[in-house]
């Protein structure tokens, strides 16, 4: 199985702030990478496919980059509706697997 | 628009059996693949199991394997999982999602149900 190794697990940032999130594959996905946000006791929003391309209605604060083993989603301006907990995902190999997740909390 | 709406969930004992389902709307149902993923209380996301656009394929995740059963009801635009022998690690809150593609295979998730919690304890 791919492992999906998400850092960091947790941070706190201000509003306003930009923020990078990193997600590393056991081994190379190409860009089958995809990202999802989640606020308490809610289902998890799907963000970003394609490593890099902004699912509809999106908006652009987010993005995304990488290939291979090595994918960042960075958020350019930190908002309060985006304090919210991150996960990446690979989907070129059955089992899919996700990251760990990343908290990002009001500083 | 797109609604993926679960239903079935509730308190079951350890070694019982439960179906899950999964009513879809706003998009041709039978053209997509669905997966189930479950999220365990306070945990991280795990896939469970995924069903191509005519049932005819599935594939599970190890920790289910031979316990659940996907399955789908085209003519219904629903989804099902059945689950048999239940342990109380299966306790999660299980969703519903839909494949972006008609392909099965390296397809993301572009839209998820809201969940229904399943219990498992005595």
């Amino acid at each position: 199985d791919i492992q999906m190794t998400q850092s960091p697990s947790s941070l706190s940032a201000s509003v306003g702030d930009r923020v990078t999130i990193t997600c590393r594959a056991s081994q190379g996905i190409s860009n089958y990478l995809a990202w999802f946000q989640q606020k308490p006791g809610k289902a998890p929003k799907s963000l970003i496919y394609g490593a890099s391309s902004l699912q509809s209605g999106v908006p652009s604060k987010f993005s995304g980059s990488g290939s291979g083993t090595d994918f960042t989603l960075t958020i350019s301006s930190l908002q309060p509706e985006d304090f919210a907990t991150y996960y990446c995902q690979q989907y070129n190999t059955y089992p899919l697997t996700f990251g760990g997740g990343t908290r990002v909390e009001i500083k | 628009e797109v609604q993926l709406l679960e239903s079935g969930g509730g308190l079951v004992q350890p070694g019982g059996s439960l179906r899950l389902s999964c009513a879809a709307s706003g998009f041709t149902f039978s053209r997509y693949a669905m997966s189930w993923v479950r999220q365990a209380p306070g945990e991280g996301l795990e896939w469970v199991s995924v069903i191509i656009g005519s049932g005819d394929t599935t594939y599970y995740a190890d920790s289910v394997k031979g316990r659940f059963t996907i399955s789908r009801d085209n003519s219904r635009n629903t989804l099902f999982l059945q689950m048999n022998s239940l342990r109380a690690e299966d306790t999660a809150v299980y969703y519903c999602a839909k494949g972006s593609s008609s392909s099965w295979f390296q397809t993301d998730f572009d839209y998820w149900g809201q969940g229904t919690l399943v219990t498992v304890s005595s």
